[in-house]
């Protein structure tokens, strides 16, 4: 398996625009998370859907973030309209189940909002 | 709510010497606990987890930690350090009575292994 992927690994834009990151996870796995590394805030939990459905959206910054998962396969984050402050790392991970599995991580985003 | 600390932005060790990073937790619950390792642009990486049993777990490239109830404790350990061990080590805790899969991470720890 190739892992958890995820594109673009770099995304340079102006503020205002939208932004639109993917992720494929681990065929199987059940469970997938988006998180977001700042220097300032480490790494924080800002969705994850179970069987494609959002179960935690409680991390989501405010509503120019919105994130979908139309099939096993695949999960974006968007943001519209990006902002400097929304520069950051963003990973997406899975897991076969919940609570006692471990995560695997994608590569990252490596987003930045001129 | 569940949380975790770890104290030390930035450990430094000389090759050979054995290595501490530090995690403390705070749960309502049973705690479940993971250690991560993310090196230069790369996603975090499973290094090993704490769920039930004895305390001290063993984990990958050679690394073990030790879940202490009593301190909320969960510091990784490893007996001779590598100059390859240098990277970012993230703990991170479940909390097993909050009845969601959130894992919360710490800020994380640089640690640096000097030749």
């Amino acid at each position: 398996d190739a892992g958890v992927i995820q594109s673009p690994r770099h995304e340079v834009t102006e503020m205002g625009q939208e932004v639109t990151l993917r992720c494929k996870p681990i065929s199987g796995h059940d469970y997938l998370f988006w998180y977001r590394q700042t220097m300032m805030r480490g790494l924080e939990l800002l969705i994850y859907f179970n069987n494609n459905v959002p179960i935690d959206d409680s991390g989501m910054p405010e509503d120019r973030f919105s994130a979908k998962m139309p099939n096993a396969s695949f999960s974006t984050l968007k943001i519209q309209p990006s902002e400097p402050r929304d520069s950051a790392v963003y990973f997406c991970a899975s897991s076969p189940t919940g609570y006692n599995e471990k995560l695997f991580f994608g590569s990252g985003t490596q987003l930045s909002v001129l | 709510a569940q949380s975790v600390a770890q104290p030390e932005d930035q450990v430094n060790v000389a090759e050979g010497n054995p290595l501490t990073v530090k995690c403390t937790y705070s749960v309502s619950g049973n705690p479940y606990l993971f250690w991560y390792v993310q090196y230069p642009n790369r996603g975090l990486q499973f290094l090993l987890k704490y769920i039930t049993g004895d305390n001290l777990v063993k984990g990958s490239y050679g690394f073990e930690a030790e879940f202490n109830k009593s301190q909320t404790s969960f510091h990784l350990k490893k007996p001779s350090a590598l100059v390859s061990d240098s990277a970012l080590y993230f703990c991170a805790v479940r909390d097993l009575n909050f009845g969601n899969e959130k894992l919360t991470f710490g800020t994380g720890t640089r640690l640096t292994i000097i030749p």
